[in-house]
Order: structure tokens, then sequence, then C-alpha cells
């Protein structure tokens, strides 16, 4: 099965602040790999697919990079409905994988 | 608009038998693979399953390999696991998702339903 490794696993920042998460795939997924927001209590929601491709009505401040093994989600200004927890997960092949989780706590 | 609705959790002692039910809405459900996703409370997630629009293909994780069986009823909008051979590590919220059109990414959930393994 493709690891997915996510850095950091918890960080706090500050409304306003430009944040960015990483995701590495133990081996090549090209750019077969999407990211999800989880709040507390309640399902995760996709924000990007493909890497950099954004979900109809996620907002723009989110985007997506990477391809291969490396790729990064990026907060441009981050808002108070953006503390969540992150996930990145590849669909390169199956079993599908997830990385393990990034919270963005307010600092 | 998409709507996925689990349904079928609760308590059952080890070893015995639940079947989850993923009823959808919203969408050409005969289209589009349906998956499982479960998540034990405060951890991250854990893809479980998919079946392909029309039945015919299905994948496993490793750890339901064997217990766990995903079918759907086109004619019901609705995906079922039959989870069978229950333990207390398959304690978790499972979610069902619906798979994008050409890559199998989520992009619905339902709002996830929880099974506690337990005696």
């Amino acid at each position: 099965a493709i690891r997915m490794t996510q850095s950091p696993s918890s960080f706090s920042a500050s409304i306003g602040d430009r944040v960015t998460i990483t995701c590495r795939a133990s081996q090549d997924i090209n750019t077969y790999l999407a990211w999800y927001q989880q709040k507390p209590g309640k399902a995760p929601e996709l924000l990007i697919y493909a890497a950099s491709t954004l979900q109809s009505g996620v907002p723009s401040r989110f985007s997506g990079s990477g391809s291969g093994t490396d790729f990064t989600l990026t907060i441009g200004c981050l808002q108070s409905e953006d503390f969540a927890t992150y996930y990145c997960q590849q669909f390169h092949s199956y079993p599908l994988t997830f990385g393990q989780g990034t919270t963005v706590e307010i600092k | 608009q998409v709507r996925l609705v689990e349904s079928g959790g609760g308590v059952v002692q080890p070893g015995r038998s639940l079947r989850l039910s993923c009823a959808a809405s919203g969408f050409i459900f005969n289209t589009y693979g349906i998956h499982w996703v479960r998540q034990v409370p405060g951890k991250g997630l854990d893809w479980v399953s998919v079946i392909s629009y029309d039945g015919s293909n299905k994948e496993y994780a490793d750890s339901v390999k064997g217990r766990f069986t995903i079918s759907r009823d086109n004619s019901k909008n609705t995906v079922y696991m039959q989870m069978n051979s229950l333990r207390a590590d398959d304690t978790a919220v499972y979610y069902c998702a619906k798979s994008a059109l050409e890559w199998p990414y989520l992009d619905y959930w339902g709002q996830g339903i929880l099974v506690t393994v337990s005696s």
C-alpha cells in the first residue's frame, strides 16, 4: 500500500496567516491526490482533487500543488472557519490511503 | 443536492455481524462508485471498501478482506456493507462517500454512523 505522510501533525496559527501543509507519498502518484477538511463531529469535505483543482464552492484562498511524491496544501489567508483537521488522500491505486491528518489550531 | 445517509450502526458483540446501509439521493446513483471509510473517534481516516457503479468491481482494505462484503441495489439507490466476525478494532464511525466519476476521490460524504464492537 502507498503510505501518505503529512507534516506537521498539528500547529497553531492566527487569523490572516498563510499556512502550508505538506503531504508525501511513499511512491510516485503523479497528481492523483486529494485534500479534505474535517471539523469536529462532522464528515470530511473535499477541498482539492488532482493535486491542484479546487472543488466547486471551495474558497479560492485554498490551493494545492505538487506532483510525484511531494504535495502541499496552502491556505492563503486563514479564516476562523478554517480551523480544522486536513487530510491528504492518494487515488493512484487501491487500497486508497490517507495521511494521518494535520490539525490547524487557533494561536 | 447530493445526500448520503448511513444507517444500521449500533453496539454489537465481538464475533457477531452487522449490516450498514447507505441511502443515496440527488445524483444518478447507477453511474457512480460508492466507498466506505471509517474513523476511530479521535483518529484519522481509514478507507474500507469501494463498489463500482454496477456492482461488478469491488475492492477492500486488507484489514476487512474476507469479513466485510460490499453490495448495492441500484433499484433502491442503496449500498450495503455486511460486516461479519466483528472485532473490537472495527469500532469506528463509518462513512459512505460518493466517488467522483473519473477517479476515486470522494466528492460527497454521509454524516457517518457509529459502530461499537464490545462485549
